[in-house]
């Protein structure tokens, strides 16, 4: 069975600070990894995908991602964040043959002024 | 050019009523899921299709029926409606690999 643990439920942070999202997965098979972001009243909106390859994942506005094998790891990470990401933020993983997505409780990013 | 859409956006009813909601896509996805969304933000897996055959049913109500006309296609029935029925529902699409597109959410309320 999988699962997806995220670590924070709430992350507050300053304008202009950097930000890491922690993510942690369980998975008996190889597994397609995630990262959605949803505005308040909005749907889910994709910000990055891990299929294979490279371990480093960009996505859009900025996020990217590091796929941890050993750590069973995929923590979403923005250098500087804006008013405008704060959002509730999950991360998913996909690997059994029917391809549905295990997601974990999200993280509430709160960026203040 | 929507690639998945659902109706309606929004559904307030009262217990004890059916209603549907429908999507559809247009990707040429051949696979279709219902997620549901409850109070909490906790988003979870209800149905799956691949080509009009159901492959996931997980441990939902039967008042809650999918039917599938067609791959573009999967509806949502629910039958007599209760209060924690409540909730956004999501549809997606996807290919075998899992990268899907979601619809917007049908946000039902239910009195």
């Amino acid at each position: 069975a999988q699962s997806v643990t995220q670590l924070d439920s709430q992350v507050p942070v300053f304008e202009e600070a950097p930000v890491e999202l922690r993510c942690n997965y369980s998975s008996s098979v190889s597994v397609y990894l995630f990262w959605y972001v949803q505005y308040p009243n909005q749907g889910l909106q994709l910000l990055l995908k891990y299929l294979s390859g490279s371990t480093l994942v960009k996505g859009i506005n900025g996020f990217e991602a590091e796929f941890n094998k050993s750590q069973t790891s995929f923590h979403l990470r923005k250098p500087s964040v804006h008013i405008s990401d704060t959002a509730e933020y999950f991360c998913a993983v996909s690997g059994g043959s029917q391809g549905n997505l295990i997601f974990g409780k999200g993280t509430k990013l709160s960026v203040k002024p | 050019d929507t690639a998945v859409s659902q109706t309606p956006k929004y559904l307030v009813t009262q217990m004890g009523n059916d209603k549907s909601i429908k999507c559809e896509q247009n990707l040429g996805h051949d696979t279709m899921y219902w997620y549901k969304q409850d109070s909490k933000k906790f988003l979870k897996i209800m149905f799956s299709y691949n080509n009009k055959e159901l492959i996931i049913n997980e441990t939902v109500p039967n008042r809650f029926s999918p039917k599938s006309p067609d791959k573009a296609h999967l509806n949502l029935h629910i039958n007599s409606l209760e209060l924690g029925d409540s909730a956004v529902y999501f549809c997606a699409s996807s290919q075998v690999s899992g990268t899907g597109s979601f619809g917007p959410g049908t946000r039902l309320l239910v009195l």
